[in-house]
């Protein structure tokens, strides 16, 4: 079946440093994969995407790229900052036509002034 | 846009009791979907609905649990006969038709479930 596994955290970081989040997963064919991250207090929200391999998807600074011979989609930050604070879970998706997604066990992110 | 909201955001219930759980999605989502989170997992997907047509149900949805979207706007999540295994918590998304595949889900906050 479906999985996605994650590194474990929590991960605590100084502000500024170079922040990677490892997630590999495994799965037939050519899932689409999401980085979701959870504010304190909010609900879940996608911070990025990639569909295909090799795509890289970025946004507020993260960026991620589809790695289909390592089976990978590392999250990745050049300089983190206190408000990236937050736990951040890896998924993919299977299905065309649908939000039913298969979730990693997320990774705490704690940044330090 | 105020967002999905959730209600109760915190149940506790004594084991053999039932618990419903409401979710009101951002009104002009025609996706709705229900996913169970335990402690330290990530979100497991339940079941999701299309309108009020439910279209999927997780095997990890017994017998015990149903949902309803019965006007296509908000849903209800009962479970009858909880458990302990039951405790959780249980998080509403939505989303738009016309987005569908590309993994933008709204969630709430979610609504926990305490099973003494």
């Amino acid at each position: 079946g479906n999985s996605v596994t994650q590194m474990e955290g929590p991960v605590t970081l100084s502000e500024e440093a170079f922040l990677t989040i490892n997630c590999t997963y495994t799965a037939t064919g050519y899932p689409s994969l999401f980085w979701y991250v959870q504010y304190p207090g909010e609900g879940l929200q996608l911070l990025l995407k990639a569909t295909k391999a090799d795509d890289k998807g970025s946004n507020k600074g993260f960026e991620a790229t589809y790695r289909k011979e390592t089976t990978s989609f590392h999250l990745e930050k050049g300089s983190v900052q206190v408000s990236d604070s937050a736990v951040y879970f890896c998924a993919l998706s299977r299905d065309f036509g649908n939000e039913k997604l298969t979730f990693g066990t997320g990774t705490r992110l704690t940044i330090i002034p | 846009d105020t967002g999905v909201s959730q209600d109760p955001r915190h149940k506790i219930t004594k084991r053999g009791q039932n618990v419903t759980f409401r979710c009101d999605p951002i009104s002009e989502h025609n996706r709705l979907y229900w996913y169970r989170q335990t402690l330290g997992q990530g979100p497991e997907f339940l079941t999701y609905f299309q309108n009020e047509a439910q279209l999927e149900k997780s095997r990890l949805l017994s017998d015990r649990f149903s949902a309803e979207r019965p006007k296509g706007s908000f849903s209800t999540l009962e479970i009858q006969r909880t458990e302990q295994g039951d405790s959780a918590m249980y998080l509403c998304a939505s989303s738009v038709l016309r987005t569908s595949g590309t993994g933008k889900l709204f969630f709430g906050e979610g609504s926990r479930l305490t099973v003494l």
